[in-house]
C-alpha cells in the first residue's frame, strides 16, 4: 500500500484558517486521496476525499497537487470543535473492500 | 440515531477471560469492518464483512479473535482468553455499499481493558 506522511501536530487560533499537508509521493494512479478525523473518545469520521481535482465540502476543502503526490486539508475558518487528529489515507483501487489503512495522523490543537 | 452503534461502551476483563464485542450497523450498510486502536495509534484493520460473508480476516492478530455477521447485520467480535496487549478500542464501521470511494461509519468504539 501507498504511505502517507504527515506532521505530528499542528497548532492554530480559532477563527483562523488551517491547512493540514499529507505526503504521498508513492501514489498510484487510480489511488483515492481520503481524510478522516477523530474527535477525542470518539470513532473516525468522514471529512472528504478526492482523486485529481480540488473538492469542497461543508465541512472542508481539498487541495490536490498536479502531480497527485501531495494534498492539503483545509479548514476554512477553524472552531474548537476542529480540535481532533486527522488522518490522510490513500484507497487503492476496488479489490472488493474498502480497507482503509490509518496512519499516526495530525493531532490538531485549536487555540481560543 | 442512525449512527453504528457499539456495546458494551467500556469492558473490563482479567486476563485469560473470554469476552465479546457487539457491532449494530447502520441499517442497510452491505459492509461491515472491525478495527484494532492502541493508545496514542491509529485504527488498525482487523477484518471485513460483506454481508453474512468474512472477505478478509488478514487483520486478526491471531487464532484467539472471531468475529461473525451470521445475518448479515448486527456482528460480534470475540476474543478468547484475553492477554493484556488485547487491551484497545475496539471501533466497528459500515458502509453502504463496497465501492473504493465508499465512505465510512464509526462507532464510538469499546474500550477493552484487560488485567
Amino acid at each position: 500500500d501507498a504511505k502517507t506522511t504527515q506532521p505530528n501536530s499542528m497548532e492554530s487560533n480559532e477563527e483562523e484558517p488551517v491547512h493540514l499537508p499529507c505526503n504521498h509521493s508513492t501514489i498510484s494512479g487510480t489511488d483515492y486521496i481520503h481524510w478522516y478525523r477523530q474527535l477525542p473518545s470518539q470513532g473516525p469520521e468522514y471529512v472528504i476525499h478526492g482523486l485529481t481535482s480540488n473538492v469542497n465540502n461543508r465541512m472542508a476543502s481539498l487541495a490536490i497537487a498536479e502531480d497527485r503526490k501531495s494534498s492539503t486539508l483545509i479548514l476554512h475558518r477553524a472552531t474548537l470543535r476542529d480540535a481532533a487528529v486527522y488522518y490522510c489515507i490513500l484507497s487503492p483501487p476496488f479489490q472488493g473492500a474498502q480497507k482503509l489503512v490509518f496512519g499516526q495522523g495530525t493531532r490538531l490543537t485549536i487555540n481560543p | 440515531g442512525a449512527g453504528v452503534s457499539q456495546s458494551p461502551r467500556y469492558k473490563v476483563a482479567k486476563r485469560g477471560q473470554d469476552v465479546a464485542l457487539r457491532c449494530d450497523p447502520i441499517s442497510g450498510h452491505v459492509s461491515l469492518f472491525w478495527y484494532q486502536q492502541a493508545l496514542g495509534q491509529g485504527p488498525e484493520f482487523l477484518t471485513y464483512f460483506q454481508n453474512e460473508a468474512q472477505l478478509d480476516k488478514s487483520g486478526l492478530p491471531s487464532d484467539r479473535f472471531f468475529a461473525e455477521r451470521p445475518e448479515g447485520s448486527v456482528s460480534t467480535l470475540k476474543i478468547q482468553r484475553t492477554q493484556q496487549e488485547d487491551s484497545a478500542v475496539y471501533l466497528c464501521a459500515s458502509s453502504l455499499e463496497r465501492t473504493t470511494n465508499e465512505k465510512l461509519f464509526f462507532g464510538s468504539g469499546t474500550q477493552l481493558s484487560v488485567l
